[in-house]
């Protein structure tokens, strides 16, 4: 069974980071694309990030490139999310979700909620 | 950055309706085009890829179709289980950004 935990969110104070994780199991990691995607409360869904399978290629929005990093350790099954210089608008849950090779996004975790707050 | 408009954000249904909930692009996309479920609380499930294809498992009522800039998910009978949030996402380039959502919501 695919299964995706995310950890690692959180509150923090604005200007602060945060290390999203997300441990994969169930499939082989390393030959899927995989995805960071967002939802902050009662909005909609944003995508953050992806990276491919061997971390080649990585995509972020314009709106955080520079202070969001996605990583990824195919021999521990795992995904990173580096989020720093947070702002009270970061404040959402974050989703680990992979990529079965159309782009799309086939599986997704529970997700972790980032609360930005002083 | 391709934006994704979905109409309308929100309608109230029946069930045993058809209801169509409408996504357009700002530019050609071809048939990357993906369409979500979600209910409160949960992670978004995939329903339909590369416009038309059906993710496995999904009852058959759900399709879509579309190509260029405008696309449409069809539920041909709504179903009790179906009322919720329904997002368009365009995966032609990154940003893969998602529409606004349209929100199903009992009559």
């Amino acid at each position: 069974e695919v299964q995706l935990v995310e950890s690692g969110g959180g509150l923090v104070k604005p200007g602060g980071s945060l290390r999203l994780s997300c441990a994969a199991s169930g499939f082989t990691l390393s030959s899927y694309s995989m995805n960071w995607v967002r939802q902050a409360p009662g909005k909609g869904l944003e995508w953050v990030s992806s990276i491919s399978s061997s971390s080649s290629f990585i995509y972020y929005p314009d709106s955080l490139k520079g202070r969001f990093t996605v990583s990824r350790d195919n021999a521990k099954n795992s995904l990173y999310l580096q989020m720093n210089s947070l702002r009270a608008e970061d404040t959402a849950v974050y989703y680990c979700a992979r990529d079965p090779g159309t782009a799309a996004i086939d599986y997704w975790g529970q997700g972790t909620l980032v609360t930005v707050s002083s | 950055d391709i934006q994704m408009t979905q109409s309308p954000s929100s309608l109230s249904a029946s069930v045993g309706d058809r209801v169509t909930i409408t996504c357009r692009a700002s530019q050609s996309i071809s048939r990357y085009l993906n369409w979500y479920q979600q209910k409160p609380g949960k992670a978004p499930k995939l329903l339909i890829y590369t416009a038309s294809s059906s993710q496995s498992g999904v009852p058959s009522r759900f399709s879509g179709s579309g190509s260029g800039t405008d696309f449409t998910l069809t539920i041909s009978s709504l179903q009790p289980e179906d009322f919720a949030t329904y997002y368009c996402q365009q995966s032609f380039s990154a940003p893969r950004t998602f529409g606004q959502g349209t929100k199903v919501e009992i009559k």
